[in-house]
């Protein structure tokens, strides 16, 4: 079946503007996941959903970023003013369970550049 | 603090060697550990997970408490097996996050 899918896959933006990050999970997965994965870095956890709402959002670096997914499905990561420290990888995951212990499975990733 | 760490950026083998990518952990409590692996071009995928104490592609992994540490082996490698490997830890207490290691580029030679 088709697995966790990204767009765009690349977005190259300058800095200042806004961005939105999709991502589709897996169909039946209630878990989702976003991570930031620098270059020479290991990806970083930043906010996690459970159906429609965020049950952990302590990874988000601080107010310019936020991620909502309104029916449970499709997520969007939202950037505003972008600096050019945000530029990276862009994970997003899906994992079943209704307490989000299954395996996580990831997206291909949108790489993010920020001029 | 949940911690992961791989002390080596670059581990180089030739065909057939054994391979050891070290993993080591901080964490209060009893995580789980997994290994996940990203072959070029290809997204980061799990290859295994402690609590299923099972070999995959030749590869196991222990995880030792007293040591704090989820070592990855293969006895043999393949060339196949060249790509990155990132350790991650997750939480045992609601905490669903996994947190990552810097990863471990392994390269495989002829």
């Amino acid at each position: 079946g088709a697995g966790v899918s990204q767009t765009p896959s690349n977005k190259v933006t300058e800095k200042g503007k806004y961005v939105e990050l999709r991502c589709d999970p897996i169909s039946g997965h209630t878990a989702l996941y976003w991570y930031r994965q620098s270059l020479g870095q290991g990806p970083e956890f930043l906010i996690y959903f459970q159906g429609t709402g965020a049950a952990d959002d302590s990874g988000l670096p601080n107010d310019r970023f936020f991620a909502v997914r309104p029916e449970g499905s499709v997520s969007t990561l939202k950037i505003q003013r972008t600096e050019r420290g945000d530029s990276a990888v862009y994970l997003c995951a899906s994992s079943l369970g209704t307490s989000g212990s299954g395996e996580q499975y990831f997206g291909p990733g949108t790489r993010l550049t920020v001029t | 603090a949940q911690r992961v760490t791989q002390p080596e950026k670059l581990l180089s083998v030739f065909k057939g060697a054994p391979v050891e990518l070290k993993c080591n952990y901080s964490y209060s409590g009893s995580p789980e550990l997994f290994w996940y692996v990203q072959y070029s071009r290809q997204r980061l995928q799990l290859l295994l997970r402690h609590i299923s104490r099972e070999s995959i592609k030749g590869f196991t992994a222990d995880l030792n408490k007293g040591e704090t540490s989820f070592h990855l082996k293969k006895p043999f490698a393949q060339e196949e097996d060249s790509a990155m490997y990132y350790c991650a830890l997750k939480g045992h207490t609601g905490f669903q996050k996994l947190v990552f290691g810097t990863g471990t580029r392994l390269l495989v030679s002829p």
